[in-house]
C-alpha cells in the first residue's frame, strides 16, 4: 500500500520569505513523487516530480523539492514567496515497485498556502 | 486549447438519475485516468486506460460506475442510480510517452462538479 501525509492543513508565509510545504510518504518499494498545485475552480497543475537521480528537483514557477529517503520526505520549497503562489498544494506518490503495472497516484489531503502581502 | 477538457463542468441531478461525463485528453496521450475529489481531500484514483484498454480499477469504482474509452481517444464516465454520496469533483488526467517510454506525469482537466440532490 502507498500513502502520503501532508501534516499541515494550512501554511501562512509573508511575501518575500522562503516557504516550505511538507510531505511524507509510505511505499513498499521505491517512490515516484510529485507535487501539484490547484487554484480555485481550476484543475491540478503539475509542478515537479522525483523519479531517480539528484535528490533536489527543480520545477515550475521557481519551486523545488528535496527527496530524503531516510526521512521518507519530499518537502516543497521556494526561496521567495509571491502572493500569486497562494493556492492548494498536493503531494502524490506512486510505488514504482508495486508490480502488476499499477499506475495510480495516491495524493495527500492538500496544504493551503497563503502568502500574505 | 491543447489541455485536457471535461464536459460538462457542472452537473446537478436528482438521486437515482444516471449521469455521464466526458473527458478529452491531450492529443496523442495514450493513458487516461479518472479521479474523484471531495471537499478537503486529495484526488482519489478511480480507473485508468491505456489506449482503449481499461487496465486498472479502484475498489471505489462500484458497479454503479462504468468508464469507457472506445477508440482510445475521449473517455466517458457514467454513474447509474446516483446517490448523494456521489457528489464530488470528477477529474480526468492524461499522460504521454516521453522518449518512447510511458511517463507518470499526469496532466489534469478542470473537472466536472457533480451535485446529487
Amino acid at each position: 500500500a502507498q500513502s502520503v501525509a501532508q501534516p499541515e492543513d494550512q501554511v501562512n508565509v509573508a511575501e518575500g520569505n522562503p516557504l516550505t510545504v511538507k510531505c511524507t510518504y509510505s511505499v513498499s518499494g521505491n517512490p515516484y513523487l510529485f507535487w501539484y498545485v490547484q487554484y480555485p475552480n481550476r484543475g491540478l497543475q503539475f509542478l515537479l516530480k522525483y523519479i531517480t537521480g539528484d535528490n533536489l528537483v527543480k520545477g515550475s514557477y521557481g519551486f523545488e523539492a528535496e527527496f530524503n529517503k531516510s526521512q521518507t520526505s519530499f518537502h516543497l520549497k521556494k526561496p521567495s514567496a509571491l502572493v500569486s503562489d497562494s493556492a492548494l498544494y498536493f503531494c502524490a506518490v506512486r510505488d514504482r515497485d508495486s508490480g502488476a503495472g499499477s499506475y495510480q497516484l495516491t495524493f495527500g489531503k492538500g496544504t493551503k498556502l497563503s502568502v500574505i502581502p | 486549447d491543447t489541455g485536457v477538457s471535461q464536459n460538462p463542468r457542472h452537473k446537478i441531478t436528482k438521486r437515482g438519475q444516471n449521469v455521464t461525463f466526458r473527458c478529452d485528453p491531450i492529443s496523442e496521450h495514450n493513458r487516461l485516468y479518472w479521479y474523484r475529489q471531495t471537499l478537503g481531500q486529495g484526488p482519489e484514483f478511480l480507473t485508468y486506460f491505456q489506449n482503449e484498454a481499461q487496465l486498472e480499477k479502484s475498489r471505489l469504482l462500484s458497479d454503479r460506475f462504468s468508464a469507457e474509452r472506445p477508440k482510445g481517444s475521449f473517455s466517458t464516465l457514467e454513474i447509474q442510480r446516483t446517490e448523494q454520496g456521489d457528489s464530488a469533483m470528477y477529474l480526468c488526467a492524461s499522460s504521454p510517452k516521453e522518449q518512447g517510454e510511458y511517463t507518470d506525469t499526469q496532466y489534469f482537466g478542470p473537472g466536472t462538479r457533480l451535485t446529487v440532490l
